[in-house]
């Protein structure tokens, strides 16, 4: 099956560590995106990579991390920096950065406590 | 400029009613605006999408009224139904940079009752 996998599905941690979050595609993908989704604010873009080795800030990025060391993968570290982690997190990818329609995976959703 | 406003926030529909979901923007340069359900624990995906040569595209029971003069479009879901329930989100891409990123709206919860 071709998709996108996240992974855990839930996740809790404890407040001061960090924790990352898996995301990987089969798709062969050059593009691939983080967003954060919070109740009633829609879906807020973390990072976003356009091919291996490379990646940008979105609109949220304080307080994140991400790596593309290979073009299936884009993990995403959520640091102790980031004063409200708590939320839903989604990967998506698309086949470059200049095509409109994004795949999205089933998403995690982390708890801190 | 970059925003694309969502409204309602909620919405409830009898069984076999009309659906109808608005959003707005005003970037006169996007170009693409598609229409996103998620479902409760699961990632959006992609309903349907318009661009602003036409003014409606229709898919099933699903169909997009895009106003280009008011910098308008909409979700209409004809015979609604209880599997319809979820949260849909509006979004728009498109600019002077093809890689400019989609901005989503801040998504309608839709319940229909059976």
């Amino acid at each position: 099956d071709g998709g996108i996998t996240q992974s855990p599905k839930y996740l809790f941690r404890k407040e001061g560590q960090n924790v990352t979050l898996s995301c990987e595609q089969n798709l062969n993908h050059d593009a691939m995106y983080w967003y954060r989704q919070d109740p009633g604010q829609g879906l807020r873009l973390i990072y976003y990579s356009q091919i291996v080795n490379d990646f940008q800030k979105g609109d949220i990025a304080e307080g994140y991390s991400v790596s593309r060391e290979k073009k299936e993968s884009f993990p995403l570290t959520v640091t102790s920096a980031q004063k409200n982690p708590t939320a839903f997190y989604l990967c998506a990818s698309s086949i470059s950065i200049n095509t409109d329609t994004q795949y999205f995976g089933p998403g995690t959703r982390l708890t801190v406590l | 400029q970059q925003q694309v406003k969502q409204s309602p926030q909620s919405l409830i529909v009898q069984k076999g009613g009309i659906s109808i979901i608005n959003c707005a923007y005003e970037n006169t340069a996007f170009d693409y605006f598609p229409w996103y359900q998620q479902f409760p624990g699961k990632g959006p995906a992609l309903l349907i999408a318009i661009r602003p040569d036409v003014s409606e595209k229709k898919e099933g029971r699903f169909t997009i009224s895009f106003n280009k003069s008011a910098k308008q479009f909409s979700l209409h879901i004809m015979d609604s139904q209880p599997g319809d329930s979820a949260t849909y989100f509006c979004a728009a891409r498109g600019g002077r940079n093809r890689d400019d990123k989609i901005i989503f709206g801040k998504g309608t919860r839709l319940h229909i009752l059976p």
